[in-house]
């Protein structure tokens, strides 16, 4: 048990689908994050929320739109994906500004057909 | 640009014998570091940090050394464990923010 839970583990969705991922943190701490791991790429920045406001949004296509209704919870909402979009999304949280750590979920393995 | 790079994709290592992992950075705003571990169908696990006023920082068989002139670090664990095969990602942060970034990972094999 990592403290972030990731639901689904996996999901496959066609071009035309709306799916949403969901995380869930345990840990108390106030920021959350998404990231994307495609094979031989570093881990990629996608968005932050720092105390359920986001703060950082790294040029990441509309057609994925994330959602935090507290600082437990982050949502990452999908529509009209191309398949390029498939790879693993990570979420993570982290404590307050300064030397952190952190701490991530199993993540979402998405494919797109 | 990518601001952390791990050059080498992979290592192996046989049991028992030191694995060394480096990782190189290019912004100087860097200034805490972190290894985390991955396996398969798992997410990223932290496994130790250093923050740049040290240039070492041990736990148990994990210690990581950072050289700040050169934009360094490693990552060394003696000795090797079957069990220590996973993927390596290096990360940088700079404290006064919340981004970190990783590098493209080492995949690590101990040999039996």
């Amino acid at each position: 048990e990592t403290g972030v839970t990731q639901t689904p583990r996996h999901l496959v969705m066609g071009m035309t689908n709306k799916k949403s991922l969901k995380c869930e943190q345990h840990l108390g701490h106030n920021a959350m994050y998404w990231y994307k791991q495609s094979a031989k790429k570093p881990l990629e920045l996608m968005f932050v929320y720092n105390f359920k406001e986001q703060t950082e949004n790294n040029s990441v296509p509309s057609r994925f739109s994330p959602e935090c209704p507290n600082s437990s919870h982050l949502f990452l909402h999908l529509h009209t994906l191309q398949p390029e979009d498939s790879a693993l999304y990570l979420c993570a949280s982290s404590g307050p500004l300064g030397a952190n750590v952190l701490t991530f979920g199993a993540g979402s393995r998405l494919t797109v057909l | 640009d990518q601001q952390v790079k791990q050059n080498s994709p992979s290592l192996s290592v046989q049991e028992g014998r030191i694995s060394i992992l480096n990782c190189d950075y290019t912004n100087s705003m860097f200034d805490y570091f972190l290894w985390y571990k991955k396996y398969p169908a798992e997410g990223p696990t932290f496994l130790i940090s250093i923050s740049s006023i040290k240039d070492k920082n041990e736990d148990g068989r994990f210690t990581v050394f950072l050289n700040k002139s050169a934009k360094h670090l490693s990552l060394h664990i003696v000795p090797s464990q079957p069990g220590d095969s996973a993927v390596y990602f290096c990360a940088a942060s700079a404290t006064t923010g919340n981004q970190f970034y990783f590098g493209t990972g080492t995949s690590l094999t101990v040999i039996p």
